[in-house]
């Protein structure tokens, strides 16, 4: 059971450059999540996913891009990459049953990614 | 906004020592609160989750504590070990605005150093 799975694990970028980030889970979860983590602070929600085909913006969306064509993968597309981009990018997913169960979320290795 | 602190930043403790994580938020409107262990260049770990009806919740050597009104939670690790050492995220459960899922909101966390 690998749950979630996360590549590439490193990456460094060009500034205007641009790249996809690689999320799957093998859990059967419906909901799926991409987070950010700058240095020394908490993760932010960047956007999420309730299941396939059905994706919304989550705290900072900007520069950023989701698709959900299958229920178990996630992809997370950045377009024309600048600095401020750089940060750990984290997958998640649960399961959330009506109305909304306490299941916890699940998370990836994490991505790290450098845009210079 | 919902806000998540976690002080201090953070604790350097010798082995054998019981310690005490603190973990505040500012609004009670959450569904769960969550406990995360994060190992350095790791993704999150999933430590203990405590849904809003509850007031603790115990594994191993780890015991979690929350008070909704006072928007405070605590995590109680016993005889702590050098193995212990990590950096601790607390993150709070809220609605999305959309009505269809729950965001997490984590503090920027406490790394936390068990001296041998």
């Amino acid at each position: 059971n690998a749950g979630v799975t996360q590549t590439p694990k490193f990456r460094i970028l060009k500034i205007g450059q641009s790249m996809t980030l690689q999320c799957t889970q093998d859990m059967n979860h419906n909901y799926m999540y991409w987070y950010r983590q700058d240095p020394g602070m908490g993760l932010k929600l960047i956007y999420y996913s309730v299941g396939a085909g059905i994706t919304d913006k989550g705290e900072v969306p900007n520069g950023y891009n989701v698709s959900r064509s299958t229920t178990e993968d996630f992809p997370l597309r950045l377009e024309l990459a600048a600095p401020s981009q750089t940060s750990v990018y984290f997958c998640a997913s649960s399961y959330s049953g009506q109305p909304f169960g306490n299941q916890p979320q699940h998370f990836g290795d994490g991505t790290r990614l450098s845009i210079l | 906004k919902q806000e998540v602190t976690q002080i201090p930043a953070a604790l350097s403790v010798p082995e054998g020592e019981n310690l005490v994580l603190n973990c505040s938020f500012t609004d009670s409107a959450i569904y769960n609160l969550q406990w995360f262990r994060q190992d350095p260049g790791k993704g999150l770990t999933s430590l203990l989750l405590i849904q809003s009806s509850q007031r603790e919740q115990t594994s191993g050597r780890l015991n979690a504590s929350l008070d909704k009104s006072s928007g405070r939670s605590t995590l109680y690790i016993a005889a702590s070990q050098p193995g212990d050492s990590a950096t601790y995220l607390c993150a709070v459960s809220i609605l999305l605005s959309s009505g269809s899922a729950r965001q997490l909101t984590f503090g920027s966390g406490t790394q936390l150093t068990v001296l041998p």
